[in-house]
């Protein structure tokens, strides 16, 4: 069965850093695009950001644009989301998650808390 | 950037009702469209995939249409489980999501 486990999330001051995590397992991690969708508290789903498999294409939504870097080490199965200058409105719980058409998998989420 | 818009935002039904959530796209998006099924404090559920392929192991009475900017998620039969909030998605240019449909018993 597909896994997609997330990590790294907590609380964090404003203006701070924070990286998170996804471990994959169970797939050909590496033949895969890879996507962070986020989601704040009470709120709707908003897409975040897009790495292809071989990491030669990375989209990132224009609210965390110039702030957000997505990579990915797929000898470690493992995709990376550092997070700079943290906000309060990128509180949110972080899903990473992927799919041939549309996104099939999804993990468990992990809860990102910008405040001070 | 495309912008998904759903309707309507909530939506009273029960048991045993057809239901449909519109999704409208403001440009065309082809065919290029994912339906969600979200319950709270879990991830979402991957339900309709390039506007009216069903994901499987889905039910039947969830079917999907449409193409271009407007399209339709239908349930044919409310069954209990089925009281969730629902998601359309475009994944045509990058990706993005409409604000969602909770789905509310009468």
């Amino acid at each position: 069965e597909v896994q997609l486990v997330e990590s790294g999330g907590g609380l964090v001051q404003p203006g701070r850093s924070l990286r998170l995590s996804c471990a994959a397992s169970e797939f050909t991690f590496s033949n895969y695009g890879m996507n962070w969708v986020r989601q704040a508290p009470g709120k709707g789903l908003e897409w975040v950001s897009y790495i292809s498999s071989t990491s030669t294409t990375i989209y990132y939504a224009d609210s965390v644009k110039g702030r957000f870097t997505l990579s990915r080490d797929n000898a470690r199965k493992s995709l990376y989301l550092q997070m700079n200058s943290l906000r309060a409105e990128d509180t949110a719980v972080y899903y990473c998650t992927t799919g041939s058409s549309g996104f099939t998998y999804w993990g468990q989420g992990t809860l990102v808390t910008v405040s001070s | 950037d495309i912008q998904m818009t759903q309707s309507p935002s909530t939506l009273s039904a029960s048991v045993g009702d057809r239901v449909t959530i519109t999704c409208r796209a403001s440009q065309s998006i082809s065919n290029w469209l994912a339906w969600y099924q979200q319950k709270p404090g879990k991830a979402p559920k991957l339900l309709i995939y390039k506007a009216s392929t069903l994901e499987n192991g889905v039910p039947s009475r969830f079917s999907g249409s449409g193409s271009g900017t407007e399209f339709t998620l239908t349930i044919s039969s409310l069954q209990p489980d089925d009281f969730a909030t629902y998601y359309c998605q475009q994944y045509n240019t990058y990706s993005s999501f409409g604000q969602g449909t909770k789905l509310e018993i009468k």
